[in-house]
């Protein structure tokens, strides 16, 4: 099966820093990657999809790149309630694995 | 508005089973697809399972040995999952959510939408 490893696992970072998490497939899902974020107590939401494709409603500092194996999620001016848990997810065949998450914090 | 509406919270004894349900809100339930997800405390989300709610196919993760079974009732508009043999170790929020299939051609297997989760805890 293929493996979904994301760094960093947690980081910390300003009120309007440039954020990049990174996402790396264990072999080659074309775009097949989708973005979600998860806040403290709450239900999944997703972000991006076609690992570059914004869902509607969510904000434009979100933006999505790769293809392949390697993928990343930016959030271009980090917001207070960005603060979260990101995922990322192959869809292109089962298993729908889901990353280890990345924990957004505000420093 | 689309909504997917899970049962509420269970508390069931080592070696017992549970079952949820995931009623379909404001479409029909056969259009797309539903999967099954858990998030033990503190832990990443784990995918379970799916079944196309049109023809009741099913795929499940080979890390649940065969213990969770999927199914649906289409005239109810709500997908089960149930999983037997249940250790401390089950003990999650488990979530039920759509993926949208193929559209216009395109796979697109993501998660547009989720439940809002049932509690399962597994306790002596």
């Amino acid at each position: 099966d293929i493996q979904m490893t994301q760094s960093p696992s947690s980081l910390s970072a300003s009120v309007g820093d440039r954020v990049t998490i990174t996402c790396r497939a264990s072999q080659g899902i074309t775009n097949y990657l989708a973005w979600y974020q998860q806040k403290p107590g709450k239900v999944p939401k997703l972000l991006i999809y076609a690992a570059s494709t914004l869902q509607s409603g969510v904000p434009s500092r979100f933006s999505g790149s790769g293809s392949g194996t390697d993928f990343t999620l930016t959030i271009s001016s980090l917001q207070p309630e960005d603060v979260a848990t990101y995922y990322c997810q192959k869809y292109n065949s089962a298993p729908w694995t889901f990353g280890q998450g990345t924990k957004v914090e505000i420093k | 508005q689309v909504q997917l509406v899970q049962s509420g919270a269970e508390v069931k004894k080592p070696g017992a089973s549970v079952k949820i349900s995931c009623r379909a809100s404001g479409y029909s339930l056969t259009n797309y697809g539903i999967h099954w997800v858990r998030q033990a405390p503190g832990q990443r989300l784990e995918w379970m399972g799916w079944i196309n709610t049109g023809n009741g196919d099913t795929k499940s993760s080979p890390k649940l040995q065969g213990r969770v079974t999927i199914t649906r009732v289409a005239s109810a508009n709500t997908a089960y999952m149930e999983l037997s043999s249940l250790r401390s170790e089950d003990t999650a929020v488990y979530y039920c959510a759509r993926d949208l299939g193929k559209v216009r051609g395109v796979i697109s297997y993501y998660f547009d939408c989720w439940g809002q989760g049932t509690l399962v805890t597994v306790s002596s």
